[in-house]
């Protein structure tokens, strides 16, 4: 049981490339998220899903997309890399809509340059 | 105003020693309370849920004041692996979980 993974771990950036951050639980869980850090800010959610082919905004999701064709997967799009994005990102899944606590993944360190 | 506010510390204690922190949070429906930890360069990590009536875990204990709107967390009889963040998570609506930006610990021997 790998719980929820996360690749890549380290990722540098030009300004407007994209990319797509990798998330896969096997948990089975029907929640999951996307949260960046940045210092001094905690946790932000980018956005959530609670089921496969239902996703939501969550508080900063501009510059980012995301899907969930599957229950296990949920990755995470930058569409053109800002600087601004430079973050470490946690993708992190849950049972019963995160009302029991989440599962976070180790995290992807990313810096846009 | 931030939707779940902490105190950023540092909080530095000798081993031993009884710690609290406060975490409070601006919506009044909000349903859901946890505490998670962090260490450094590291994932959050859950410590416990927060219930109405309060609930301890070994030496942790955490509390919720629904009408003063905040949470907090005791940790008693504090170990140096203790040290780390703590979190304070509060649920925004549903499904939307709302982090404060967290609280350092540190335990010295």
């Amino acid at each position: 049981n790998a719980g929820v993974t996360q690749t890549p771990k380290f990722q540098v950036l030009k300004t407007g490339q994209s990319m797509t951050l990798q998330c896969a639980q096997d948990m089975n869980h029907e929640y999951m998220s996307w949260y960046r850090q940045d210092p001094g800010m905690g946790l932000r959610l980018i956005h959530y899903s609670v089921g496969a082919g239902i996703t939501d905004q969550g508080e900063v999701p501009n510059g980012y997309n995301v899907s969930r064709s599957t229950t296990e997967d949920f990755p995470l799009r930058l569409l053109s890399a800002a600087p601004s994005q430079t973050s470490v990102y946690f993708c992190a899944s849950a049972p019963s809509g995160g009302r029991l606590g989440q599962y976070f993944g180790p995290g992807t360190r990313l810096t846009v340059t | 105003r931030k939707e779940v506010e902490q105190d950023p510390g540092p909080f530095n204690v000798p081993e031993g020693a009884t710690v609290a922190f406060n975490c409070t949070y601006s919506n009044s429906a909000s349903q859901s309370f946890f505490w998670y930890r962090q260490d450094c360069r590291k994932e959050p990590k859950l410590l416990m849920s927060v219930y109405s009536s309060g609930n301890e875990d070994g030496r942790f204990t955490a509390q919720l004041n629904r009408a003063s709107q905040y949470i907090s967390l005791l940790i008693r009889d504090s170990k140096l692996s203790d040290s780390a963040t703590y979190l304070c998570v509060v649920n925004h609506n549903n499904n939307d979980m709302r982090f404060g930006a967290g609280t350092r610990l540190t335990v010295k021997p």
